[in-house]
């Protein structure tokens, strides 16, 4: 069964310089992956979505890569900020919507 | 963009009674709902996936009687934890999928059940 494997420890990095977070599966590649951020005690918020055609994609401060040989997708975060301090998911569509979830990194930026 | 809205945030309820949660796409019909659960530290785990006017379709190990899913309109849909117990507690999220939302999932903002 398709598995996700994301860093589950903190990391923590200075204001102003790039987080990389990534993120690895161990099964098949999936047609798309998805980035979210979660807020402690709240719903996942949608960031941005890679296709398995695409190898990069950006969106302001954010960029995410997406590997089908290494079956690994890294996001960055440039210019890193304190309110970017959240736990970030990666998800996979399992097919018709229905994702499956990493456990999710924890992002701490420091003024 | 596109809302979906959660109620209650939270619930504390008694062992054995149940708890019913709402999920409510508010500017797009939901073809589809989708509920999760998830505990402290760990990912969300699909729970169940319904769509609007037919049967929730529940993933293995779900116990569909204890968690009964409606989704009566393409704007509602509801869970509701039966004779629940102290271990139902956990944070319950549901997303919703849409014409009107450019196929895109959005997510509600979660519910928060507490069993005493």
């Amino acid at each position: 069964s398709q598995k996700i494997e994301q860093n589950s420890e903190a990391l923590n990095i200075q204001e102003g310089k790039t987080a990389t977070l990534t993120c690895n599966y161990t099964n098949y590649s999936p047609a798309y992956l998805q980035w979210y951020r979660q807020d402690p005690g709240r719903g996942p918020v949608f960031l941005l979505l890679i296709r398995e055609n695409e190898k990069e994609k950006r969106k302001e401060r954010l960029k995410v890569t997406f590997d089908t040989t290494l079956k690994q997708s890294l996001f960055h975060i440039t210019a890193s900020q304190p309110a970017d301090s959240a736990t970030y998911l990666c998800a996979l569509d399992r097919g018709t919507y229905k994702y499956i979830f990493g456990t999710g990194t924890r992002l701490k930026v420091l003024a | 963009g596109a809302v979906v809205s959660q109620h209650p945030s939270w619930v504390i309820c008694k062992s054995g009674t149940s708890v019913k949660i709402e999920c409510r796409s508010l500017d797009f019909q939901a073809t589809t709902m989708f509920w999760y659960r998830q505990f402290p530290k760990q990912s969300l785990m699909l729970m169940a996936t319904s769509n609007e006017g037919s049967k929730a379709t529940y993933e293995q190990g779900v116990e569909k009687d204890k968690f009964l899913i409606n989704h009566a309109s393409l704007t509602l849909s509801t869970l509701t934890v039966t004779s629940a117990h102290p271990e139902d507690s956990s944070f319950y999220i549901c997303s919703a999928r849409g014409q009107g939302a450019g196929n895109t999932i959005y997510f509600g903002e979660g519910s928060w059940l507490t069993v005493v």
